[in-house]
């Protein structure tokens, strides 16, 4: 049971570039977010989904985009990225989405956008 | 925006001693979630504590939640060098959401 996985745990892109960062569970929860994190902010919801083909926007959903064609797995794209998207991604899971249903961390991706 | 803001941003204690951080945030909410990372790793749940508890525990971590003052602490006792991360609230006032707080750093020197 690996739990939350991402891919890649590294990357570096020039600006203009474009990329997806996966996101696999294998804990059969419906329920799965995006975050970043920056130094001194804590983490910000940028989209998440309730299901299996559904996704919304949080927090910080600019210049991002997301898909969730199987219930396993959650796909964040930066079509064009910037500096400003430098950050650390982080992808969480939970069974029921409710605020007292704890969230499931990866270990991070840590992208740099020069 | 941010809902919950941890107190101090950063904490160095000696090993054995107890560590209090402090979370406030400013809506109602419904549950309160305190959160750890060890530095390069992703986010692990440690306790829930809801809106109409005042007090609860697990091993040696206690929470405390005062909604009249939109307020919680989080105590480590006897701490240990293995407790060295960040901690993060967070909060939920309904579904889907949590939102997180910039974290309070505690360094447990040995």
């Amino acid at each position: 049971n690996a739990g939350v996985t991402q891919t890649p745990k590294f990357r570096v892109l020039k600006t203009g570039q474009s990329m997806t960062l996966l996101c696999a569970q294998d804990m059969n929860h419906e329920y799965m977010y995006w975050y970043r994190q920056d130094p001194g902010m804590g983490l910000r919801l940028i989209h998440y989904s309730v299901g299996e083909g559904t996704t919304a926007k949080g927090e910080v959903p600019d210049g991002y985009n997301v898909s969730r064609l199987k219930k396993q797995n959650f796909l964040l794209g930066l079509e064009s990225a910037a500096p400003s998207q430098t950050s650390v991604y982080f992808c969480a899971s939970n069974s029921l989405g409710t605020s007292a249903d704890t969230q499931y961390f990866g270990p991070g991706t840590r992208l740099t956008v020069l | 925006s941010q809902q919950g803001e941890e107190d101090p941003q950063a904490l160095s204690i000696q090993e054995g001693e107890n560590a209090t951080m402090n979370c406030s945030y400013k809506t109602s909410i419904n549950n309160l979630q305190w959160y750890r990372q060890n530095s390069g790793r992703g986010l692990v749940h440690l306790i829930l504590i809801r809106s109409n508890e005042r007090e609860k525990h697990s091993g040696r971590l206690r929470v405390t939640l005062d909604t009249s003052k939109k307020s919680s602490s989080l105590l480590i006792t006897a701490s240990r060098a293995a407790d060295t991360a960040s901690y993060f609230c967070a909060t939920g006032a309904g579904s889907y959401q949590l939102t997180f707080g910039k974290g309070t750093k505690l360094s447990v020197i040995p």
